[in-house]
Order: C-alpha cells, then structure tokens, then sequence
C-alpha cells in the first residue's frame, strides 16, 4: 500500500526553538498533504490542509504564524513549529492524498512525538 | 452536531471471536466517503476500510467488513477471527463530497483482545 513517511518520529527540544517536521508520500504524489495533531487518549485534530505550490488553509484557532507549513512538492510537505513551548508538546500526524488511484483514502505518516522542555 | 460518533469508548472480545465497532455519522451531502483507521500503541494510523455512500456493496478487506446502513446512517466495523494484534484504538471517519478536504474523525474506540 500506499506509504507516508515522517522525520523525526521523535524530537525533544528546549522552549523557544524551532522544529521542522517532514512529511513525505514515498510511492505516489501527494496534491494534498494534512497536519494533524492529537493530545493523549484524543483523536485528530486537523490543524492545516496544504495543496502543492500554494499556501496552507488553518482551521480555526491554529496560528499560522507559529505553525509554519510548506508544500514544497508533490512528496514533500514540512510543518515548522516556531518558538516551541511545552504546551506545543503533541502527537503530530500528517497524511496525504493522491493523485488519480489513490485520490479515495488518505494515508497517514507514523507521527512524531514532540516533547517541549 | 458531531459529524461523526463511536459510542464504545472501549471494548472487549475474546481471540478468534468476532466483534463490531459503532460509527454512525451524520451528513446532508450525497457523496460522502467513510474510512476505518487502527491506530496501535506506536501511534501510527493505519487504513482498513473504505466504503463510498454509492457503493451498493458492504466493503471488505481480509478480516474487515463495514456494515453500512446508508437510511440509518451508520458505518460499523466488524472485525472477525480477533486476534491479539487487533488490540488498538479504532477511529472511524468521514469525508463529505468525493474530493472533498475535511476529515472528520470519530472519538476512538479501544478495542482489547483477550486470550
């Protein structure tokens, strides 16, 4: 099946630093790549739909400005959390959806597990 | 309104019995697609299921079925022959107009399988 990579599946950092996170469909393009983020015993919550070449849609009460994404190619889409604090630790999940073939499901990335000091 | 339901946070079945997770979910559109995610310990969501709103068969795959009951609005997973690997949470989720960007996404069932 379908397989959607993430690095690093875990990052500890200090308040105030920036993390990136990498999201990458590794056997089909991605025209549109999903961030989502989920507290413990929680489901997903969508934070920003990004489609190739243009600028992130965030859902309501997400910071755009704190959390940067780019969708810089079909396989690759990046979130930056900028200036880190604890409460950004979090579970975060991308997923991707294809092009023709794959356009009916959305494929998930094993996560990464920040962890804010 | 909650677009999408599971009323069992948690669940038991004994190995190699069957059981049925509930999702119902709730849409005004015509076309809508319906998933089934398990999400082990590790975190990662894995895809098991897909049953579009015009598809006039229930969806298989291996040990999965979804019932879907399109008048009752309900999508429910049926897992048969349990076995220890299926112990995880399982989300259930919609997606309203066949390309259509928002993912909504059940509460979660935890589902322990018992030897």
């Amino acid at each position: 099946g379908a397989v959607v990579s993430q690095h690093p599946s875990r990052v500890i950092c200090k308040s105030g630093t920036s993390v990136k996170i990498e999201c990458r469909s590794l056997d089909f393009q991605a025209t549109t790549m999903f961030w989502y983020r989920q507290f413990p015993k929680q489901s997903l919550m969508l934070m920003a739909t990004s489609n190739e070449g243009s600028k992130a849609t965030y859902e309501q009460g997400v910071e755009k400005d704190k959390f940067l994404i780019n969708h810089a190619s079909l396989t690759l889409s990046t979130l930056t959390v900028t200036s880190a604090h604890p409460e950004d630790s979090s579970f975060y999940i991308c997923s991707a959806r294809g092009v023709s073939g794959r356009s009916n499901t959305q494929y998930f990335g094993p996560g990464t597990r920040l962890t804010v000091l | 309104a909650q677009k999408i339901t599971q009323t069992q946070p948690g669940m038991f079945v004994q190995e190699k019995e069957a059981v049925t997770l509930d999702c119902t979910y709730d849409t005004s559109d015509q076309s809508y697609g319906l998933f089934w995610y398990k999400q082990p310990s590790s975190g990662e969501m894995i895809f098991l299921i897909y049953q579009g709103s015009y598809d006039e068969q229930n969806a298989t795959e291996g040990r999965y079925s979804l019932n879907f009951q399109k008048a009752r609005k309900s999508a429910n997973l049926v897992i048969s022959a349990s076995q220890l690997g299926d112990s995880a949470m399982y989300f259930c989720a919609m997606r309203e107009a066949f390309y259509g960007n928002q993912f909504y996404f059940g509460t979660g069932t935890s589902l322990t399988v018992i030897p």
